[in-house]
């Protein structure tokens, strides 16, 4: 069964560096996604990206956060300064259509700012 | 701002037992899905539903959305030890953006 896939699974940086979570979507999906869940507590939306741009973010995804489909396979989400409340579950999925149809989540990166 | 709240946020049971599972909100989705979530791993997705009143079956577990689809429930007969997870609802609206707004979440535990 087609994939998600995310790297890396666990990612520890120092407050203030740059991290870059990296996701490889489903072939044939068009639309893809980044979520966060701060342990314990909801999966959250930060953004929506199709046809090589963004289509809707949260208030979350402020000037901090940055999307980018560098090629035909990877997706990836940049964080320029973290803070130590990005330490979260981060998750990409994808989907086939605006439907939602085939709402596909990748295993997740767990990022843990120190 | 829509909200999802989910209810029971945990449930512990025997197995055989029969359980229902609610989400419910004040807003309108388009569609409504519920997802399994194991420790560490993202969201699987077990159904998708759209219409207002509609019902889908899978195996031992029954879905349905509310007719004015504003709140689901799923409904687990005869409950097995490996149904024990994090389930999670999530409602779409239909816009441009596609995102899903999730509840809280149930933990289900079932006991042997």
């Amino acid at each position: 069964e087609p994939e998600v896939t995310q790297t890396p699974s666990h990612q520890v940086t120092q407050m203030g560096q740059e991290v870059i979570l990296r996701c490889v979507p489903i072939s044939n999906h068009l639309y893809f996604y980044w979520y966060r869940q701060i342990l314990g507590q909801k999966v959250e939306f930060l953004v929506s990206f199709y046809n090589n741009e963004i289509s809707e973010k949260s208030e979350i995804f402020d000037d901090q956060f940055s999307v980018e489909r560098p090629d035909g396979s990877n997706f990836t989400l940049k964080i320029r300064s973290t803070k130590l409340e990005d330490s979260a579950m981060y998750f990409c999925a994808s989907s086939e259509a605006r439907s939602g149809r085939g709402y596909t989540f990748g295993s997740g990166t767990r990022l843990t700012v120190v | 701002t829509q909200l999802l709240e989910q209810s029971p946020q945990f449930l512990s049971i025997q197995e055989g037992e029969n359980l229902t599972v609610y989400c419910n909100s004040s807003s309108v989705f388009s569609s409504l899905q519920w997802y399994r979530q194991e420790p560490g791993e993202g969201p699987v997705l077990l159904v998708t539903v759209v219409t207002g009143g509609e019902v889908k079956k899978l195996k031992r577990l029954t879905f349905q959305f509310g007719d004015a689809r504003k709140d689901s429930s799923l409904h687990i007969t005869a409950a097995q030890p490996g149904d024990t997870g994090l389930y999670l609802c999530a409602g779409a609206r239909n816009n441009a953006g596609n995102m899903l707004t999730f509840g809280g979440g149930t933990r289900l535990m079932v006991k042997p």
